[in-house]
């Protein structure tokens, strides 16, 4: 158990309707970070979050957005959605501690998206 | 822009035998982290070992260890006396700081490896 928690784990939803995404980080981890994987692709990066504030922009599509509560837990939005938009999202966190030796990142389970 | 690059898209070996897996990266920075992850095929991201750049030692986890070259940007992941429980994806990632605690962290594009009874 890599202590990040990703609800749901699966999802299904028809093409146009907007879904949304939820991560918990591990506890005291203040980054966050979202990756697109499509069948057989590897990670691509979305968005990451550092504190609340937003601190990296990928290749995140204008339909979709994500935002870090002051709780640190993230949500991805994902809006209009396209047959293109299946993939699995995984979040993942790190932690920072001034300006020390951060860690690896932890990555939950992912959520399995489906757009039919 | 950091970029991530692994050269092998599939790579297949011997139960029992050795395997390296190739990594290279590019960057003007000098201080980053790099990291190989598993991904079996229940598709969870599994951390298999890391390396700080700022260390000459090469990181070693049991089975698992890297030969880093930091003036070739290289990172090299060799899986010893390999098991079929290794069969896997594997992707080499790199991070760096983008901010005030905050990092960036980059994904190649992975190597599909499987080990053959």
């Amino acid at each position: 158990d890599s202590g990040v928690t990703q609800t749901p784990k699966h999802l299904i939803t028809a093409t146009g309707q907007r879904v949304t995404l939820r991560c918990s980080p591990r506890s005291g981890d203040l980054s966050v970070y979202w990756y697109q994987q499509s069948l057989d692709q590897g990670l691509q990066f979305l968005i990451q979050y550092y504190n609340g504030e937003e601190r990296a922009k990928g290749n995140i599509l204008e339909r979709f957005s994500a935002q870090q509560f002051p709780d640190l837990h993230s949500e991805l939005n994902l809006s209009s959605l396209e047959l293109g938009d299946s993939a699995l999202y995984f979040c993942a966190s790190s932690s920072s501690v001034g300006t020390g030796f951060i860690g690896e990142a932890f990555f939950g389970q992912g959520t399995r998206l489906t757009v039919v | 822009a950091q970029t991530v690059t692994q050269s092998q898209p599939e790579m297949s070996v011997q139960e029992a035998e050795t395997v390296t897996l190739s990594c290279t990266y590019d960057t003007s920075e000098s201080n980053y982290y790099l990291f190989w992850y598993k991904q079996p095929p229940s598709r969870q991201m599994i951390l298999v070992i890391r390396q700080e750049a700022y260390k000459q030692q090469n990181a070693t986890e049991n089975r698992f260890s890297v030969n880093f070259q930091k003036a070739a940007k290289s990172f090299s992941l060799k899986i010893s006396d390999s098991q079929l429980g290794d069969t896997a994806m594997y992707f080499c990632a790199f991070m760096k700081r983008s901010g005030a605690g905050s990092y960036q962290l980059t994904f190649g594009k992975g190597t599909k490896l499987s080990v053959i009874p």
